[in-house]
């Protein structure tokens, strides 16, 4: 099993321009989240879908949106990139919709705006 | 949503040392406690988790103690070892929703 994968690893952006950022789990789990991690601040909920078919904001969702497109897709989408964007995102999954379960993170996307 | 504040923020030991990391929060309804490790570069991985209706976990030489009343949790680690060097997130769960603590730096000396 290749657990939670990401792509891109890297990527540079200008501000003002879009990305979508994919992001795939093969545990059959139903829960996924995206995360962004600045340097001090942990990492914060910007999304996540606790089961197919429905998506909820997390604490930090300005200038992101996402699509649950099945129950192994999860992908995070920044419309007009912002320099305060500049993060590493993390996706993760966890099997229960409830949550209260272990979330398995994928690598990461290092992704710079300038 | 959960207020969540993690001490110490950096954290330096002798090898062979123990180590305590404590976390408070705020929502009285969360009953969902895990600890995640974060090797410099690398994504969060699960050590240890704890429900509400426990007091105490232990795996070899890491435990998670938990007062519900006082809303806190800690993260113990005995005879630590250079391995254990990371940053350290507690992460109570609070709904649907995990939020973590800004990460303890835990640094074993050899």
């Amino acid at each position: 099993n290749a657990g939670v994968t990401q792509t891109p690893k890297f990527q540079v952006l200008k501000t003002g321009q879009s990305m979508t950022l994919q992001c795939a789990q093969d545990m059959n789990h139903n829960s996924m989240y995206w995360y962004r991690q600045d340097p001090g601040m942990g990492l914060r909920l910007i999304y996540y879908s606790a089961s197919e078919g429905t998506t909820d904001k997390g604490e930090v969702p300005n200038g992101y949106n996402v699509s649950r497109l099945n129950k192994r897709e999860f992908s995070l989408r920044l419309e007009s990139a912002a320099p305060s964007q500049t993060s590493v995102y993390f996706c993760a999954s966890s099997e229960l919709p409830s949550g209260g379960d272990e979330q398995y993170f994928g690598p990461g996307t290092r992704l710079t705006v300038t | 949503g959960e207020n969540v504040e993690q001490h110490p923020s950096t954290l330096s030991v002798q090898e062979g040392d123990s180590a305590v990391i404590k976390c408070t929060y705020s929502d009285s309804a969360s009953n969902y406690f895990p600890w995640y490790k974060q090797e410099l570069g690398k994504r969060p991985q699960l050590i240890i988790d704890i429900r509400s209706n426990v007091g105490e976990k232990k795996d070899q030489r890491i435990a998670v103690t938990l007062n519900k009343t006082a809303k806190h949790f800690s993260l113990h680690i005995t005879e630590t070892q250079p391995e254990d060097s990371a940053v350290y997130f507690c992460a109570p769960q609070d709904g649907n929703q995990f939020y973590f603590g800004t990460g303890t730096s835990l640094t074993v000396i050899p």
